[in-house]
């Protein structure tokens, strides 16, 4: 089945350092790619839509250029949070369409920031 | 715009003892539905999802939910709960046709099952 592979699954950084996470999409081509972010013991908010090769849409209160997207292949996704801080700790989700199945959905397995 | 709520931010139930987790939608037109499950620090897993055709769909680990469209429900059930059924499930949904649409997820229920 279509797999999304999520790296890394936990990191932590300091306060105004910037983390990149990936998600690669191992046995398909992922047009789309959604970026997802969960507080502990809530639900899954999505923060924007990577579309290859175009700009990200964000959602509404998403500061586009503390999160930068960038989806430059079909198999490759990332999420660049950019000058850190405690606040923007979380549980960071990819996901992709996968367009042979039949509307499907894979999700990565998620990486864990802290902010210290 | 959709909206899914999920009635119920925890459930127990007894190890055997059913499972039911509800999720009711909020769509003009029927959207496909989706029922995830999360183990702690790890990503979802889909159980099963509804798109078109047969309205009780059958999905893995014994879950099965069934589309309701006269109660805008996509119910979530198992008949005996097992110990590893303990985690967080999710519904969600999708507009139709919406191809490069996001799922749109509920709040989560958290399963419990003692022993």
């Amino acid at each position: 089945g279509a797999v999304v592979s999520q790296h890394p699954s936990r990191v932590i950084c300091k306060s105004g350092t910037s983390v990149k996470i990936e998600c690669r999409s191992l046995d398909f081509q992922a047009t789309t790619m959604f970026w997802y972010r969960q507080f502990p013991k809530q639900s899954l908010m999505l923060m924007a839509t990577s579309n290859e090769g175009s700009k990200a849409t964000y959602e509404q209160g998403v500061e586009k250029d503390k999160f930068l997207i960038n989806h430059a292949s079909l198999t490759l996704s990332t999420l660049t949070v950019t000058s850190a801080h405690p606040e923007d700790s979380s549980f960071y989700i990819c996901s992709a369409r996968d367009g042979s199945s039949n509307y499907g959905y894979t999700f990565g397995s998620g990486t864990r920031l802290t902010v210290v | 715009a959709q909206s899914v709520t999920q009635l119920g931010s925890h459930v127990s139930v007894s190890e055997g003892a059913l499972v039911l987790l509800r999720c009711n939608y909020s769509s003009s037109v029927p959207p496909y539905l989706f029922w995830y499950v999360q183990y702690p620090n790890q990503g979802l897993q889909l159980l099963l999802k509804y798109t078109t055709g047969a309205t009780l769909v059958k999905g893995i680990n014994g879950f099965e939910a069934e589309f309701k469209k006269s109660e805008t429900s996509f119910h979530l059930t198992k008949p005996s709960a097992h110990m590893s059924d303990a985690a967080e499930y999710f519904c969600a949904v999708s507009e139709r046709g919406a191809g490069r649409r996001a799922l749109t997820f509920g709040s989560g229920t958290r399963l419990q099952v003692q022993p």
